[in-house]
């Protein structure tokens, strides 16, 4: 069965530093997402992208956040200065149709910590 | 302001027994309405999607409704079993943003044996 992958599964980094997180969602999908889960709270939505463009994002999704879509089957993050709130689960997240409607698979996910 | 609320933070049954969780949100409008599982250091697997206009959606031993007047959703595992143990979390999707899911802090449920 076709899955989400990402990579690293964990990545350590000190603050300041840029961070790339890396993902291959379903290979039919159209909409792709990232979230973050920081330790013991809710999955927050950041970012859904659509046809190489951001459809929506939140608060959360500042300047220091950017996403591309580099070819045909990566779906990258970039933090571009990390802080140490940063730390978190970063799960991205991808569906065929808008996720309001359809399934949405997530992929295991990226652990960041920021020290 | 928006909220989503899953009334228990966690919930424990006993084996055989209906778990039943409850979601709960003011000021949404949601067109859509998602149960996810989550278990411990993996990514949410999707359940279930109920819309508005639908009063109950089935899947096997799931059962969800959606009372859009009373803001709630109630999500029922029937003839539960100890597999069944995971956080469950309640998502929504709003009519203006349907690409942007908002999750619940999710209610996690122990069944023992």
């Amino acid at each position: 069965e076709p899955e989400v992958t990402q990579t690293p599964s964990h990545q350590v980094t000190q603050m300041g530093q840029e961070v790339i997180l890396r993902c291959v969602p379903i290979s039919n999908h159209l909409y792709f997402y990232w979230y973050r889960q920081i330790l013991g709270q809710k999955v927050e939505f950041l970012v859904s992208f659509y046809n190489n463009e951001i459809s929506e994002k939140s608060e959360i999704f500042d300047d220091q956040f950017s996403v591309e879509r580099p070819d045909g089957s990566n779906f990258t993050l970039k933090i571009r200065s990390t802080k140490l709130e940063d730390s978190a689960m970063y799960f991205c997240a991808s569906s065929v149709g808008l996720a309001g409607v359809d399934t949405q698979y997530f992929g295991p996910g990226t652990r960041l910590t920021v020290l | 302001s928006q909220k989503i609320e899953q009334n228990s933070e966690a919930l424990n049954i006993q084996e055989g027994k209906t778990a039943t969780l409850t979601c709960n949100y003011t000021n949404y409008s949601p067109a859509y309405l998602q149960w996810y599982r989550q278990d411990p250091g993996r990514g949410p697997v999707f359940l279930l999607l109920i819309r508005e206009n639908e009063k109950e959606k089935r899947k096997e031993r799931l059962k969800v409704t959606f009372d859009t007047t009373l803001k709630q959703s109630l999500f029922h595992i029937t003839a539960s079993q100890p597999a069944d143990s995971a956080t469950y979390l309640c998502a929504l999707a709003p009519y203006s943003s349907a690409s942007k899911i908002i999750f619940g802090s999710g209610t996690r449920l122990s069944i023992r044996p």
